[in-house]
């Protein structure tokens, strides 16, 4: 069964630094998310992405972050300058359709420790 | 968004059928009803979803009340695996790309 596949699995990082999570969506799929969850807290939507641009973030999503689609495969999520709250794990999803009635696969996520 | 309301837990026994119901007394005619469930360490995993009529795939089957103001989400057979977090959404049909709205979902116990 198709896979979207993230890495790297855990980045440990220190604050202020910037990294990039890697996310390699489902090959025919053509929407993007990234979630991140906090340990112990809920699911929380970042950001979606189509057609090459943001078609909707939440207010988590400030100017600190930033998604990108630099080729064909990947989908990446930049923290410019990370904070130790940025800790958590971070979840891409695909879906083939944006439609209501379709599903989302995510991967299996991004921990990012924050030192 | 409307709302969905779900038991903090719930236990089963291995083998046995499981139940899980979600209420969403302000869902609009176009809502569709979404089911996802995450394991231990793991991303959220897609379910189920369904609009008016009862639905079945290889994973679950999904009951849906005639007023759709609630649904249940039904493992036929609760194995070990089944131990999650089961979380019931609610997806507009009108937005396309849009995001699922994570509650605090229902976390399923199944001894052996």
């Amino acid at each position: 069964e198709p896979e979207v596949t993230q890495t790297p699995s855990h980045q440990v990082t220190q604050m202020g630094q910037e990294v990039i999570l890697r996310c390699v969506p489902i090959s025919n799929h053509l929407y993007f998310y990234w979630y991140r969850q906090i340990l112990g807290q809920k699911v929380e939507f970042l950001v979606s992405f189509y057609n090459n641009e943001i078609s909707e973030k939440s207010e988590i999503f400030d100017d600190q972050f930033s998604v990108e689609r630099p080729d064909g495969s990947n989908f990446t999520l930049k923290i410019r300058s990370t904070k130790l709250e940025d800790s958590a794990m971070y979840f891409c999803a695909s879906s083939d359709q944006g439609l209501a009635n379709y599903g989302y696969t995510f991967g299996s996520g991004t921990r990012l420790t924050v030192v | 968004d409307a709302k969905t309301t779900q038991p903090n837990s719930m236990e089963s026994n291995e083998e046995e059928p499981v139940h899980l119901p979600c209420n969403h007394s302000t869902i609009s005619g176009t809502d569709y009803i979404h089911w996802y469930r995450q394991l231990p360490s793991q991303g959220p995993e897609y379910v189920i979803h369904g609009l008016t009529s009862n639905v079945n795939n290889r994973m679950a089957s999904l009951a849906i009340a005639e007023d759709r103001k609630s649904s249940t989400l039904i493992l036929h057979r609760a194995t070990l695996r089944d131990a999650a977090v089961y979380y019931c959404i609610l997806r507009p049909q009108e937005t396309s790309g849009s995001r699922l709205t994570f509650g605090e979902g229902t976390q399923l116990t199944v001894n052996p």
